[in-house]
């Protein structure tokens, strides 16, 4: 079964840090672009960050960049997001979405979503 | 950035009545980068339609897209009762990755 499952959110102060991780099972990890997406609670979608099959590319959001590190390590079939300088606004589901291929591509796979609360 | 502003907010109709949610572009781009998601209350986001127009895997055929430019359209010919849920567009052509606001398919 192809699957994503997402780990490591939590409730953290502003100002904190957290290890964001998408295991990836059922397929060639590798062969895919990911990406990071989050909504706040009762909101929309927002994409965050995009990371292509081998790291060569990558890319941000405004609202995280210089805050947020994608990386993926295709050996453990992971995904992750560093998350650092948080703000309350961060607060939200985060979802790993795999493309569709390499590239720019839609996003047809979605992990369950981890819960980041970043409050005092 | 390409900002996508999709209408109505809130639609609200009955099963078997068509629905009509249009995406509207601030900038003009390829309909090759365009998606649809459904989201239900709890649940990830499913991917209904890309390249504006081309239906994902195991979705049916009473969703369509349409468009081209800055104007898209998610149709979905007759509605059943699990077609009820927030849609939402996104462009995946150029970062940022932008979804639309979403509109809320409700019961009437």
């Amino acid at each position: 079964e192809v699957q994503l499952v997402e780990s490591g959110g939590g409730l953290v102060q502003p100002g904190g840090s957290l290890r964001l991780s998408c295991a990836a099972s059922g397929f060639t990890f590798s062969y895919y672009s990911m990406n990071w997406v989050r909504q706040a609670p009762g909101k929309g979608l927002e994409w965050v960050s995009y990371i292509g099959t081998s790291s060569d590319n990558i890319y941000y959001a405004d609202s995280v960049k210089g805050r947020f590190t994608v990386s993926r390590d295709n050996a453990k079939n992971s995904l992750y997001l560093q998350v650092n300088n948080l703000r309350d606004e961060d607060t939200a589901v985060y979802y790993c979405a795999r493309a569709t291929g390499s590239g720019r591509l839609p996003f047809d796979i979605w992990g369950q979503g981890t819960m980041v609360t970043v409050s005092s | 950035e390409i900002v996508l502003t999709q209408s109505p907010g809130t639609l609200s109709l009955s099963p078997g009545e068509r629905a009509t949610l249009s995406c509207r572009a601030s900038q003009s781009f390829s309909s090759s980068y365009l998606a649809w998601y459904q989201q239900k209350p709890g649940q990830a986001p499913r991917l209904l339609i890309y390249g504006a127009s081309s239906r994902a895997t195991g979705i049916p055929d009473r969703f369509s897209g349409s468009g081209s430019g800055t104007d898209f359209t998610l149709t979905i010919s007759r509605l059943e009762p699990e077609d009820f849920a927030v849609y939402y567009c996104q462009q995946y052509g150029s970062s940022p990755y932008t979804f639309g606001q979403g509109t809320k398919l409700e019961i009437k």
